[in-house]
């Protein structure tokens, strides 16, 4: 079956700076990438959608300039945190697919808890 | 705006008996897709079974089977014959305007 792989699994780093989680599709091509972040006990909350070889669309309320999202090929999307603050830790995960898969409900990464410090 | 609605927080179940999770939602489109997720303690989610908005024949996955209502918007989940391992969250997800809406989560306990 499809397989995503969501690098690293968990992530501290310190105030101010910027880390970038990966999202990688195994064993197929995703012509979309979702990035979603989930809270303690809480759903997934869409941040923004990743199509290959153009710019991200963002949700209402997530700022694009901290939260940049780059899908460059059609088996890699990234998520870099920038200047990250306590109030970013939380846990993210991607799914990948093609809207023309649709019908299968996309594959989800592992997910990664990042702590800021 | 599309929503989706789990209005079972929690919920319990002995081992080898039957539950269903209850999810409705709203959309105006008449193509797309629903599905229920499985969250365990790892947090990965995997996905538990499916349903074309466009078949009235109702999905099943082994021990998982939903009742699918169009007209009334709702899209249970019942699991028989529940083991162990099927303690998670269940999350119901509704796929259209090529995005998926996720309701708040079912978590389902199962005691042995």
């Amino acid at each position: 079956g499809a397989v995503v792989s969501q690098h690293p699994s968990w992530v501290i780093c310190k105030s101010g700076t910027s880390v970038k989680i990966e999202c990688r599709s195994l064993d197929f091509q995703a012509t979309t990438m979702f990035w979603y972040r989930q809270f303690p006990k809480q759903s997934l909350m869409l941040m923004a959608t990743s199509n290959e070889g153009s710019k991200a669309t963002y949700e209402q309320g997530v700022e694009k300039d901290k939260f940049l999202i780059n899908h460059a090929s059609l088996t890699l999307s990234t998520l870099t945190v920038t200047s990250a603050h306590p109030e970013d830790s939380s846990f993210y995960i991607c799914s990948a697919g093609s809207p023309t898969d649709r019908g299968s409900g996309y594959t989800f990464g592992s997910g990664t808890r990042l702590t800021v410090v | 705006a599309q929503t989706v609605t789990q209005s079972q927080p929690e919920m319990s179940v002995q081992e080898a008996e039957t539950v269903t999770l209850s999810c409705t939602y709203d959309t105006s489109e008449s193509d797309y897709y629903l599905f229920w997720y499985k969250q365990p303690p790892s947090r990965q989610m995997i996905l538990v079974i499916r349903q074309e908005a466009y078949k009235q024949q109702n999905a099943t996955e082994n021990r998982f089977s939903v009742n699918f209502q169009k007209a009334a918007k709702s899209f249970s989940l019942k699991i028989s014959d529940s083991q162990l391992g099927d303690a998670a969250m269940y999350f119901c997800a509704v796929y259209n305007f090529n995005k998926f809406y996720f309701g708040s989560g079912t978590k389902l306990n199962v005691k042995p």
